[in-house]
């Protein structure tokens, strides 16, 4: 079954700082999607990125960055020069197919808190 | 704009009621879903639907009960309620996809707590 493994629970940095987001995934599909999404505290998920099993490439939006590597079933996520605004839970997700849909996995997600 | 609606954000029951989290969208997607989310647990499916009377399970859907009767709305049904199903639940939806994967996009949530 696929997995989604978010090892760190909780990170601490102060502003500025850059800080990465882990997150491993298990999968037998050959053709997968992997997502991010982030749940500031108002509590509604709010997609980040989405990134095809084919499509290696590391993709940058501002601060935001991704580190997509098949070799190591991994999809970490970077957020340079943190912000207070940054603190959020964020989740790494799986795609996954089921009857006629296409579901997702998620991790357990990742308490991101950017102190002043 | 994308949107998706749930009926509550905060809702108390009783122990044994009947519960029903209701969710529309108004964007004609297909796929709709209903997670749950706790603490150090993430979110976990409970039951999906990708059309119209429709439904599957999902990973958790002990206790609980679904209802599609039209494409925009997705209702979420504890049977009967109890203390363990006190979360917050997320509703989601979905386009019909051909060859791309698309991002769910999900409601505010309903913070539901049974005593």
């Amino acid at each position: 079954a696929q997995k989604v493994t978010q090892a760190q629970t909780e990170i601490s940095v102060v502003e500025k700082e850059d800080v990465t987001l882990d997150c491993v995934y298990e999968t037998r599909d050959t053709t997968y999607y992997l997502f991010w999404y982030k749940q500031p505290p108002s509590g509604e998920l709010v997609f980040l990125i989405r990134r095809n099993s084919f499509d290696e490439q590391n993709e940058i939006s501002g601060r935001y960055s991704w580190n997509f590597q098949k070799s190591t079933s991994s999809f970490n996520f970077t957020i340079t020069a943190s912000q207070v605004v940054d603190s959020a839970v964020y989740f790494c997700a799986l795609s996954e197919r089921q009857g006629g849909s296409e579901k997702l996995v998620f991790g357990k997600g990742m308490k991101l808190t950017v102190n002043p | 704009d994308v949107k998706v609606t749930q009926s509550s954000r905060y809702l108390v029951k009783r122990t044994g009621e009947k519960v029903f989290l209701e969710c529309v969208q108004d964007m004609d997607h297909e796929n709709m879903f209903w997670y749950r989310q706790d603490p150090g647990l993430g979110l976990r499916l409970i039951y999906f639907s990708y059309d119209v009377k429709m439904k599957e399970k999902g990973d958790i859907p002990e206790g609980y009960s679904v209802s599609r009767e039209k494409k925009e709305r997705f209702s979420l049904i504890l049977e009967s309620a109890s203390t363990n199903q006190t979360s917050m639940y997320l509703c989601a939806s979905l386009p019909f996809q051909r060859e791309f994967a698309y991002e769910q996009y999900f409601g505010p949530g309903t913070r539901l707590t049974v005593t």
